[in-house]
C-alpha cells in the first residue's frame, strides 16, 4: 500500500464549478502538506502548503488538512479553464512523498 | 517561471549507457532534490542535497548518484541505463529541508532503448 493515496479522477467540470481534490496517507510522521499543479509537458507548481489541521485559503484556493483522519482535500472556487491541469498532494517529514495526481478538466 | 533550470530537456540514451542530467538551483536555496516522474505517476523521491552532502535518499539503487557543487547547482547521474530508468527526471530547489516551498525544473524527458 502507498504511503500516499490521491483520487485518481479524472475529473471534468463546467467552468464557475467548485472543485474538490483529495488525498489520504498512512505516515503520521508526515508534518507539512502540499498542493502543487503540473501542466502538461512542465514541472509541479506550489500552490500551497500547510503545517497543521484545519484550512488555509489562498484566492480561490482552500487547503484542508485533518490529522486526526491523514487526510487533506484542496477546493477550487469558481474554477476557470485555465485550472485544466493534473494536482498532485504531497506531503513531508523529511523527503517530499507525492500522490498521483488527479486531472482536471474544466469546460468553458 | 521558476529560477531551476535542468539540462537537457530531452534525452535518448541506450541501454547500458551513462546519463548525466544537470540542474541550476534558484538563486539562494542551498537544499536540492531530485525525482523520477514515470508517466501518470506522481514524482519518486530519489535523494536530497544539502550545503554538498548527500541528505536522504529514496529507494533507488546505488547505480543513482548525484552531486551538489558549491554554487548549489546539481547533476544526477544514472550508470548502465535500464529501459525503466526511461522517464521525467526533475529537480527542486529550496530553502529548507523539509521542502515545503520547493520550485521545481521543467524536468529532463529520458528515453532509453
Amino acid at each position: 500500500q502507498k504511503e500516499v493515496e490521491q483520487d485518481p479522477g479524472p475529473l471534468s467540470v463546467p467552468e464557475g464549478a467548485i472543485v474538490s481534490l483529495n488525498c489520504t496517507y498512512s505516515n503520521s510522521a508526515f508534518q507539512y502538506f502540499m498542493w502543487y499543479r503540473q501542466y502538461s509537458r512542465k514541472g509541479p507548481e506550489l500552490l500551497m502548503y500547510t503545517y497543521s489541521s484545519g484550512n488555509k485559503e489562498d484566492g480561490r484556493f482552500t487547503a484542508q488538512v485533518d490529522k486526526s483522519s491523514k487526510y487533506i482535500s484542496l477546493f477550487i472556487r469558481d474554477s476557470q479553464p485555465s485550472d485544466s491541469a493534473t494536482y498532485l498532494c504531497a506531503m513531508s517529514e523529511s523527503k517530499s512523498t507525492f500522490g498521483d495526481g488527479t486531472t482536471l478538466t474544466v469546460k468553458p | 517561471e521558476t529560477g531551476v533550470t535542468q539540462s537537457p530537456t530531452h534525452l535518448i540514451k541506450t541501454r547500458g549507457q551513462q546519463v548525466t542530467l544537470r540542474c541550476s538551483s534558484q538563486s539562494g536555496h542551498n537544499t536540492v532534490s531530485w525525482y523520477q516522474q514515470a508517466l501518470g505517476q506522481g514524482p519518486q523521491f530519489i535523494f536530497q542535497y544539502y550545503r554538498e552532502e548527500e541528505n536522504g535518499r529514496g529507494n533507488f539503487p546505488p547505480r543513482f548518484s548525484g552531486l551538489q557543487f558549491p554554487n548549489y547547482s546539481s547533476e544526477l547521474n544514472v550508470n548502465a541505463l535500464e529501459l525503466d530508468d526511461s522517464a521525467l527526471y526533475l529537480c527542486a530547489s529550496s530553502l529548507d529541508l523539509m521542502n515545503t516551498e520547493a520550485f521545481f525544473g521543467q524536468g529532463t524527458r529520458l528515453t532509453v532503448v
